[in-house]
Order: structure tokens, then C-alpha cells, then sequence
């Protein structure tokens, strides 16, 4: 069956420092790729998606994502974090050619000052 | 502009009295699904509906139902709700034939 790994449930980092949030997924062929963010009381938005071409995907707010086949990643990244960043990141996969979204159980990042 | 509304965002309710939360999309998407959100679990799809009158069971179907009379709405129907019902709810949408999904604000629901 198709899942979504986040190993990290809880990443803290220094406002202006770098950040990588984790991704594995399982599914045979290569799915599409989301990243969502929720911020505090509201809903997902789309940070950045994947469905074929270039490995390195840019997103929006500075966040961009590199798709590792061998490795089944799609880990975020971000060279420097700010306080408005502090949010929970969801990573997502459609298997194939559907419409259902697959998610991880998502990572919290806390931005200090 | 393009947006998914759920109503209410807030409820509260008592076990057994049935509720419903409504969601509309103004994009004319074909394809929406409900999911609950629960800590530790992240986003987990309840039902889908790929177009008027087709829907579907989605991973944790048991206590909803839904319907899709129109193309615009994808309500999502607790007809006696428990505590473990108890959740964050997003409706989303997305055109069909492709994945990205627009989601609601979602609907915190407390069932007592």
C-alpha cells in the first residue's frame, strides 16, 4: 500500500537559519508530490508540487523541494526561516493518475526569535 | 475568487443528534473528498465524490455519509455522531485528471 513517511514530528529552529523537513514515500511507480503548510487555525495550502520533469521544484514563500527517486524522498528545504514560517508541513502523494491524496502525519516546525 | 467554504468552522454537539457540515466550490471541480484530521494521524480521506451522483468510501468511511446533488457542493452527513468523531474536517477540491487539491478552512467538531 501507498504511504508518506515525515520522521520528524517536531523541528525547532533559530529564525534565519536553514531547514530540511523530511519525506519518504512507498508506492512501485513515481507519484505525484505535494507539500502543504497549515498554519495556526487555518487550512493547507499548497507550498509546492511534483509530477515530472525538473527534480528541484520551486514553491512559494522561498520553500522549494528536491523529488530522489532512488532515494523515494521529496525532502523541503528552505536556507533561511522565518518566525512566519513556524507552522505544520504535510507531505502528500497521489498515486498515479488520481485525485486522492495520500498524507504523512506532518512535522511542526517552531521558529525562535 | 477560487475557494473552497466549509460551514460551520466551529461546532459543538452532543452524541447521536445529527449534524451536517456543508462545503461549496466555486471552480467547478469535478472531484472533492472529505478528510479528517486527527494529531498524530495527519489528513486521512473519509469520501470522495469523482462527479454528480458518483461517490465513494475513502479510508475511514464508517459514520458519514455524503451526497453530490450538484457539482458545486459535497456535504458531509453525520447521522449520529460519537465521540470519536471528534476532529478537524477539510472538504477539498480539485478539477479531476490531476491531483492538486484546494482545501477548505476547515470545521473543528467536538462531539460530547
Amino acid at each position: 500500500a501507498q504511504s508518506v513517511t515525515q520522521p520528524d514530528i517536531h523541528i525547532t529552529v533559530s529564525e534565519g537559519a536553514s531547514l530540511e523537513l523530511r519525506c519518504n514515500y512507498s508506492y512501485g511507480a513515481t507519484p505525484y508530490l505535494f507539500w502543504y503548510v497549515q498554519s495556526p487555525g487555518q487550512g493547507l495550502q499548497l507550498l509546492l508540487k511534483y509530477f515530472s520533469g525538473d527534480t528541484l521544484v520551486q514553491g512559494i514563500k522561498g520553500f522549494e523541494a528536491e523529488f530522489k527517486r532512488s532515494q523515494s524522498s521529496f525532502n523541503l528545504r528552505k536556507p533561511s526561516v522565518h518566525w512566519s514560517d513556524a507552522a505544520e508541513y504535510f507531505c502528500a502523494v497521489a498515486p498515479g493518475n488520481t485525485d486522492k491524496l495520500i498524507f504523512g502525519t506532518g512535522t511542526r516546525l517552531q521558529v525562535f526569535p | 475568487e477560487a475557494q473552497v467554504t466549509q460551514n460551520p468552522r466551529y461546532l459543538i454537539t452532543v452524541t447521536g443528534k445529527k449534524l451536517t457540515v456543508t462545503c461549496s466550490q466555486n471552480m467547478n471541480h469535478e472531484y472533492m473528498s472529505w478528510y479528517r484530521q486527527d494529531p498524530g494521524l495527519g489528513l486521512r480521506q473519509i469520501y470522495y465524490s469523482m462527479n454528480v451522483e458518483v461517490t465513494d468510501k475513502g479510508d475511514v468511511p464508517e459514520g458519514y455519509k455524503v451526497s453530490r446533488k450538484e457539482k458545486r457542493n459535497f456535504p458531509l452527513i453525520l447521522e449520529s455522531p460519537s465521540p470519536n468523531q471528534t476532529s478537524l474536517y477539510f472538504c477539498a477540491s480539485s478539477f479531476g485528471g490531476g491531483p492538486e487539491a484546494f482545501f477548505g478552512q476547515g470545521t473543528r467538531l467536538t462531539v460530547v
